[in-house]
């Protein structure tokens, strides 16, 4: 079983739509979660690290549920220029700086 | 530097010949890491140095593959023998390696392209 699970997408949406990913992560031992973004032909870039309590940051919250081993990012009134793979990351309590990556999730803002 | 930095950003390679990949990370990052991203998939973990710690390779696809950093610092990744399915992108990315309660994104470089044709 993959360490961190995501669904591919694409999720295609339009202009100002709401839209929800989820990633599932099989180690409850695990410590630190973040998600970053990944503009096409770009290396991969912190969009915000997630925390116990939940958290924002302008129009993106990201939620940690522990019981089910998921995180979650919501994107409210999306741009054109959201339009990005979404990659969940998780760092397990054994190793502070093993870091396991998500495969992606594709999203597709049109206007 | 700021950031991570890596080169060569391209490099086209005959079959059968080797390559190396050199990373320089952010100053004072504990932690160094290599992936590779071949095209439309995620990241594909390769090896990982923390400090003064035996590097973790579970990663290396094959022994063609191998990856040094020297005195804490810069890292090279060399493959040998290349062959077209090593065509990808090889990020590295840095850390601080901070534990306990410290939060440590990992930082990464624009990547080196490499293509073997």
């Amino acid at each position: 079983r993959k360490e961190v699970e995501q669904d591919p997408g694409p999720f295609n949406v339009p202009e100002g739509a709401t839209v929800a990913f989820n990633c599932t992560y099989s180690n409850s031992a695990s410590q630190s979660f973040f998600w970053y973004r990944q503009d096409c032909r770009k290396e991969p870039k912190l969009l915000m690290s997630v925390y116990s309590s939940g958290n924002e940051d302008g129009r993106f919250t990201a939620q940690l549920n522990r019981a089910s081993q998921y995180i979650s990012l919501l994107i409210r009134d999306s741009k054109l220029s959201d339009s990005a793979t979404y990659l969940c990351v998780v760092n397990p309590r054994y190793n502070f700086n093993k870091f396991y990556f998500g495969s992606g999730t594709k999203l597709n803002v049109k206007p | 530097g700021a950031g991570v930095s890596q080169s060569p950003s391209n490099k086209v390679t005959e079959k059968g010949k080797d390559v190396e990949l050199r990373c320089d990370p952010i100053s004072g990052h504990t932690a160094l890491y290599w992936y590779r991203q071949s095209l439309g998939q995620g990241l594909e973990f390769l090896i990982y140095f923390q400090g003064n710690s035996a590097p973790d390779k579970s990663g290396l696809p094959s022994d063609r593959f191998s990856a040094e950093r020297t005195g804490g610092s810069v890292s090279t990744l060399t493959i040998q023998r290349t062959q077209q399915e090593d065509s990808a992108v090889y990020l590295c990315a840095s850390s601080l390696g901070v534990g306990g309660a410290g939060r440590t994104e990992a930082f990464f470089g624009q990547g080196t392209r490499l293509t073997v044709v």
